[in-house]
């Protein structure tokens, strides 16, 4: 079966880092564009970050700009969330999701980030 | 990148059609035919049910439909059904290289 799989998600204080790990398997993962989607309790979804195939290109919402980095392992069918300087406003639960010409085909169970002091 | 514009609730009864918009600018769905939409459960992964403004995943029943007209997309549920009761996220580009959201429709079935 096709799967992801979040993991690293903690409670973490603000100015704090955090790296978040998207698993992947029953699928070739390197085939597809990856994202990062969070959403905010109670509020809707956003997408903070997209890489390329081969990890040769980042995009990053405005917001997070600077302070995260996505990154991918393709021989580890993997990506990542470095995020640093943490803020209140980036308590979340973060999806890792395949992406393919703006569409999200296949989402994982998401992992929650909560900072705070 | 500014959010697309959906109502925060809809509602129909059993067996009744219900449709949600989605509005955006000129710049995103009035030019972009990459629009999907997503079905949300309390408590799950959201679940791609329309792609490219109208195309349907494979497992989606055919009662849910997209379309879009101008800077509106839309998702219309026909044959209303209990468990299609759940939150509703529309998708476009035109937000530069970052998808943008809308804020979701939480659809009741009374």
């Amino acid at each position: 079966d096709e799967q992801l799989v979040e993991s690293g998600g903690d409670l973490v204080q603000p100015g704090g880092s955090l790296r978040l790990s998207c698993a992947a398997s029953g699928f070739r993962f390197s085939r597809f564009w990856m994202s990062w989607v969070r959403q905010a309790p109670g509020k809707g979804l956003e997408c903070v970050a997209k890489i390329r195939q081969d990890g040769s290109a980042m995009y990053y919402v405005d917001s997070v700009r600077g302070r995260f980095t996505i990154s991918r392992d393709n021989a580890k069918n993997s990506m990542y969330l470095q995020m640093n300087s943490l803020r209140a406003e980036d308590t979340a639960l973060y999806y890792c999701a395949t992406e393919d010409f703006w569409r999200f085909g296949l989402w994982g169970r998401g992992t929650l980030v909560t900072v705070s002091s | 990148q500014s959010a697309l514009t959906q109502p925060p609730s809809a509602s129909g009864s059993p067996g009744q059609s219900v449709t949600i918009s989605c509005t955006g600018t000129s710049s995103d769905i009035g030019t972009c035919n990459y629009v999907s939409w997503y079905q949300q459960h309390p408590g799950k992964a959201p679940k791609l049910m329309i792609y490219d403004v109208y195309k349907r995943p494979s497992g989606v029943p055919d009662r849910f439909s997209g379309s879009k007209s101008g800077n509106t997309a839309s998702l219309t549920v026909s044959g209303l059904q209990a468990e299609d009761e759940a939150d509703y996220f529309c998708v476009s580009c035109g937000g530069g290289d970052i998808a943008i959201f809308g804020g979701g429709t939480k659809l009741t079935v009374l």
